[in-house]
């Protein structure tokens, strides 16, 4: 079946370091995934995109690394801060616009 | 104000009680999702909905209906509440790129 999973459920990291958060997918079909970001009693927010003809997608901060190969997803944020703390999903995209989260990784920020 | 909300924004039931979960959202988006959110599972899809009049079910629908007469409204309805149903629940829109959540409803049910 279908499934999107996290490596790992947590990862603390001091404040400044760059953060790794990992995926695994196995639907090779999905043709799109999303990483979303959510804050304590807050709903997910978007936070960077990539499609499947991509390896490699940035935005501020944040850089999306997909490798089909091994159906991996990794989302990279550079000079984490304390507002990064959050719980981090990943999402494909299947049967349409329905998707998929994994279950998340809670990352935490120290000062 | 643009957007998607939720009401209520927290509820507490008994068991066997229905309750119906309220999201709308302002941009005529024509997809719309429900997902609840529980410990261990993530985020999981239990109806959603291409356009008015038009839904299906998703990874979890057992107990739920959900109604689309109008594009900005997609209430979810539990018709006779379980403790199993304890849960935060999300409805999001889909303008085509990209998903927007609403700021959740947390239920419990007694």
């Amino acid at each position: 079946g279908e499934s999107v999973g996290l490596h790992l459920p947590t990862l603390s990291v001091q404040e400044g370091d760059n953060s790794i958060i990992n995926c695994a997918y196995s639907n090779s079909a999905s043709d799109y995934f999303i990483w979303y970001k959510q804050e304590s009693g807050k709903g997910p927010q978007f936070i960077i995109d990539i499609r499947s003809n991509m390896d490699k997608r940035q935005g501020q901060r944040v850089t999306v690394l997909l490798n089909k190969t091994v159906k991996h997803l990794s989302l990279q944020i550079a000079a984490t801060q304390p507002g990064d703390s959050a719980v981090y999903f990943c999402a494909e995209r299947v049967a349409g616009t329905a998707l998929i989260f994994g279950k998340g990784t809670t990352l935490s920020v120290s000062s | 104000d643009a957007g998607i909300t939720q009401s209520p924004r927290y509820k507490i039931t008994e068991t066997g009680r229905q309750v119906t979960l309220m999201c709308h959202q302002t941009w005529s988006h024509s997809y719309m999702f429900w997902y609840r959110q529980d410990l261990g599972h993530g985020l999981r899809l239990i109806y959603y909905s291409a356009a008015a009049d038009i839904t299906d079910k998703g990874e979890v629908p057992d107990g739920y209906v959900v109604s689309r007469s109008k594009t900005e409204n997609f209430p979810l309805t539990l018709e006779s509440a379980t403790r199993s149903q304890t849960s935060v629940y999300f409805c999001a829109s889909d303008s085509g790129n990209e998903q927007f959540f609403g700021p959740g409803t947390r239920l419990t049910v007694l």
